[in-house]
């Protein structure tokens, strides 16, 4: 079945450093792949998307790159704030899900923190 | 406002005693969704719902029950709640798109369990 492995955490960075979560996927066919992000003691919003291969999704300053060939889709940003302090889920949708079954399929999550 | 609504946000119950978590869209999707979140493992999809009286199992669907007589609401019902079903619940909802994919679902703000 469908699954998706995600950087383990928790990853605590400095303000303005480079971040990279790495997101790889298994699935049949091509899936739509997603990050969302949860703020503490919030619900789940969506942070990006692509749904097929070399597509970029970019929203907030994140970026992620749909990677057929690697299966992977992982997260970037150049310069971080202490307000990206969050939890990443990498998360796909498989084209050939149960009919009517719009499930997302979600990695572990990755905690990150920004310290000033 | 667009939104997912859950209630209660925190619940504190005993083994045996049923509950119901409540769920409700404003926003007129077809498709609607629960997941839980437990450490290490993501999240979890539980039971979904394609539309009013349209409901399946998910992938952890034991010891759950949902119904959809509105489409609006989506309530998640634990008839004997057991320890194991301490965790954190998410609803989704989103319209369905059927095979395309490239849609957006949206979260509500969690509801945190806790069986004694």
């Amino acid at each position: 079945g469908d699954s998706v492995t995600q950087m383990e955490g928790p990853v605590t960075l400095s303000e303005e450093a480079f971040l990279t979560i790495n997101c790889t996927y298994t699935a049949t066919g091509y899936p739509s792949l997603f990050w969302y992000v949860q703020y503490p003691g919030e619900g789940l919003q969506l942070l990006l998307k692509a749904t097929k291969a070399d597509d970029k999704g970019s929203n907030k300053g994140f970026e992620a790159t749909y990677r057929k060939e690697t299966t992977s889709f992982h997260l970037e940003k150049g310069s971080v704030q202490v307000s990206d302090s969050a939890v990443y889920f990498c998360a796909l949708r498989g084209p050939l899900s149960n009919f009517g079954n719009e499930k997302l399929t979600f990695g572990t999550g990755t905690r990150l923190t920004i310290i000033p | 406002e667009a939104q997912v609504t859950q209630n209660p946000r925190y619940l504190i119950t005993v083994t045996g005693k049923k509950l119901t978590v409540t769920c409700s869209q404003n926003m007129n999707h077809e498709y609607m969704s629960w997941y839980r979140q437990d450490p290490g493992l993501g999240l979890r999809q539980i039971y979904y719902s394609m539309n009013v009286e349209v409901t399946d199992k998910g992938d952890v669907p034991e010891g759950y029950k949902v119904s959809r007589k509105e489409k609006r609401n989506f309530p998640l019902i634990l008839e004997s709640p057991s320890p194991n079903q301490t965790s954190l619940y998410f609803c989704a909802s989103t319209p369905f798109y059927g095979a395309s994919g490239s849609y957006e679902q949206f979260f509500g703000p969690g509801t945190r369990l806790t069986v004694l």
